[in-house]
């Protein structure tokens, strides 16, 4: 069965940094592209960011560049989400997501929360 | 905020038909594939449509895609009370180097 688990979201103060993981199982990880899609509580989708098989091609939204670092371990099947310097409009739950080629999303986990605040 | 423009929310009896129109630009819908979305209440997304108008094994032929220019559309015939849910359009978009969502169509079942 193909999977995606996502964890490490939590409560952390503006300005702070936390560090969301994804493992992925039931298929080849190696082969897709995955991505971060968030939502803010009561609001719809958000694309936050994308990375290629290879980790060859990454791109960010606008919201999230320079402050987000998507990477991945595809030896380990896991993609991350690296954020720093959140904010209160960073709060959402933020959900891991298989591409289907090209480019829609097949597949999605069911969601870390991450909440900001003070 | 979205790029791409849906209706805020959709209804009908059940066993009829709604549409949920996708409204986009040459960037985005124009010239790339559009794909759907359904959010159970308290649930992940799902794949519904994709490549405009295919289906994922598992998704009844009760929902359809088409895309036409810039607009995408999600049609649903034999409207059940399990279909109420959120409705979200996605595609990429070529200027922005990222992907796009359309601002979500709640469907509500009579």
């Amino acid at each position: 069965e193909v999977q995606l688990v996502e964890s490490g979201g939590g409560l952390v103060k503006p300005g702070g940094s936390l560090r969301l993981s994804c493992a992925a199982s039931g298929f080849t990880f190696t082969n897709y592209g995955m991505n971060w899609v968030r939502q803010a509580p009561g609001k719809g989708l958000e694309w936050v960011s994308t990375i290629t098989s290879t980790s060859g091609h990454i791109y960010y939204a606008d919201s999230v560049k320079g402050r987000f670092t998507i990477s991945r371990d595809n030896a380990g099947n896991s993609l991350y989400l690296q954020m720093n310097s959140l904010r209160a409009e960073d709060t959402a739950v933020y959900y891991c997501v298989r591409i289907l080629q090209p480019s829609a999303m097949g597949v999605w986990g069911h969601g870390t929360t991450v909440t900001v605040s003070s | 905020q979205s790029v791409l423009t849906q209706p805020p929310s959709v209804s009908a009896a059940p066993g009829q038909k709604v549409t949920i129109s996708c409204s986009g630009s040459s960037s985005n819908i124009g010239n790339n594939y559009v794909s759907w979305y359904q959010q159970l209440p308290g649930t992940a997304p799902k794949l519904l449509i994709y490549d405009n108008n295919k289906r994922p094994s598992g998704i009844p032929d009760r929902f359809s895609g088409s895309k036409s220019g810039t607009s995408g559309t999600l049609g649903i015939t034999g409207l059940q009370t399990g279909d109420e849910a959120d409705y979200y359009c996605a595609t990429w978009d070529s200027s922005l180097s990222g992907y796009v969502f359309g601002t979500g169509t709640k469907v509500t079942v009579l």
